[in-house]
């Protein structure tokens, strides 16, 4: 089946410090990406859509400048994190949709721990 | 987004099947209803979706109320790798997130 990738699994940074996470459609070709992100014991919470060679969609209260998103090809999406500061702490999903299928895959995550 | 509503927590036996429910009364034409799992620390994993008609798949079986205003996902026979968070989302066909909710906190009991 599909598969998604997700790196890395976890990173802790100093405050100030910029984090990029990567999200790869390991055997299929993705043109929309979507970037979650999830604190303890709550839901996920979609943070923007991806889609392959344009600007990504932010959903409201998500800072753009904040969380760099970038979908250069039709199997990579990268979320970076600018100035990470000790609130920024969560767990970060991405997911692809397969182009004209109905259901997503998601990644294993990446806990983010800013000190 | 039309809204789903969930029990918070369920729980059930191993070996024995479990009907998680979901209401959607909002629920519009183009909706479709989808079905995704937790497990801890990890990302979602697809179970199931459909649009009118119930359906059935290797991991669950989904029925959908007739007048489409509610649903009940359907795991036949729980194991102890069933125990998860179960998202209900409903997806415009026309739209390309899902937006999830609070789910449902399935446990099961040895």
């Amino acid at each position: 089946g599909a598969v998604v990738s997700q790196h890395p699994s976890w990173v802790i940074c100093k405050s100030g410090t910029s984090v990029k996470i990567e999200c790869r459609s390991l055997d299929f070709q993705a043109t929309t990406m979507f970037w979650y992100r999830q604190f303890p014991k709550q839901s996920l919470m979609l943070m923007a859509t991806s889609n392959e060679g344009s600007k990504a969609t932010y959903e409201q209260g998500v800072e753009k400048d904040k969380f760099l998103i970038n979908h250069a090809s039709l199997t990579l999406s990268t979320l970076t994190v600018t100035s990470a500061h000790p609130e920024d702490s969560s767990f970060y999903i991405c997911s692809a949709r397969l182009t004209g299928a109905e259901k997503l895959f998601f990644g294993s995550g990446t806990q983010l721990s800013v000190l | 987004d039309a809204k789903t509503t969930q029990p918070n927590s369920m729980e059930s036996n191993e070996e024995e099947p479990v009907h998680l429910p979901c209401n959607h009364s909002t629920i519009s034409g183009t909706d479709y209803i989808h079905w995704y799992r937790q497990l801890p620390s990890q990302g979602p994993e697809y179970v199931i979706h459909g649009l009118t008609s119930n359906v059935n798949n290797r991991m669950a079986s989904l029925a959908i109320a007739e007048d489409r205003k509610s649903s009940t996902l359907i795991l036949h026979r729980a194991t102890l790798r069933d125990a998860a968070v179960y998202y209900c989302i409903l997806r415009d066909w026309g739209a390309q997130k899902l937006v999830f909710g609070q789910g449902t906190r399935l446990t099961i009991n040895p």
